[in-house]
């Protein structure tokens, strides 16, 4: 079974506008971590947010905000105010057993988003 | 620029040549790792150092692939015989093992596109 999961091949989204990614995860270990990155076609991965299963608020870095729903196992990446410049590639990872010190993550397959103006 | 550089940025070989790349990772994470991404697809691991130590292999490391990273500072990813289905984004990664807490947040580099023809 894919532990990680990205429903939305492309999405596409007006500059300004707000856009969200879905991301849902499956791990029956209850300490874990979830990660966004974004990669431009320049290929680099870019870290933008991480959310750990025992924090009790969801991570907000800049216009990037996580919304984390445990129970749904659910890890949406929510950009407020689109700029042309977020067009890229977007993968959620998830890493497993952190309290066993495991540190390496399994990536979803990515969302293409597309921001037009 | 102190992020993480991996060399060649590109790589044209044909099959059966050997190739070897190289990570130059942020000088003080203590950790390394490698993936590979196809078309399509996330970044897969392939193995990881903390130091000059290889603590993790993936099944994807076939015995053509081998890596080093000899005095804890940089590593090289060998590709013997090379494969068309070796045609591939070769992504390096570095982190600061912040030992169970914290994200241990993975910066990559700019990955080196592999052609095998």
């Amino acid at each position: 079974a894919q532990k990680i999961t990205q429903t939305q091949p492309g999405m596409f989204v007006q500059e300004k506008e707000a856009v969200t990614l879905d991301c849902t995860y499956d791990t029956s270990d209850p300490s874990y971590g979830l990660f966004w990155y974004k990669q431009p076609s320049s290929g680099e991965m870019i870290f933008l947010i991480y959310q750990g299963s025992y924090d009790q608020q969801n991570a907000t870095e800049g216009r990037y905000s996580l919304n984390f729903q445990k129970a749904r196992k659910s890890a949406n990446l929510v950009i407020s105010a689109s700029q042309l410049g977020d067009s890229a590639m977007y993968f959620c990872a998830m890493r497993e057993g952190v309290s066993g010190g495991s540190y390496i993550p399994t990536f979803g397959r990515g969302t293409s988003l597309i921001v037009h103006p | 620029d102190t992020g993480v550089s991996q060399n060649p940025r590109h790589k044209i070989t044909k099959r059966g040549q050997n190739v070897t790349f190289r990570c130059d990772p942020i000088s003080e994470h203590n950790r390394l790792y490698w993936y590979r991404q196809t078309l399509g697809q996330g970044p897969e691991f392939l193995t990881y150092f903390q130091n000059e130590a290889q603590l993790e292999k993936s099944r994807l490391l076939s015995d053509r692939f081998s890596a080093e990273r000899p005095k804890g500072s940089f590593s090289t990813l060998e590709i013997q015989r090379t494969e068309q289905g070796d045609s591939a984004m070769y992504l390096c990664a570095s982190s600061f093992n912040r030992g169970l807490a914290g994200n241990n947040e993975q910066f990559f580099g700019p990955g080196t596109r592999l052609t095998v023809l």
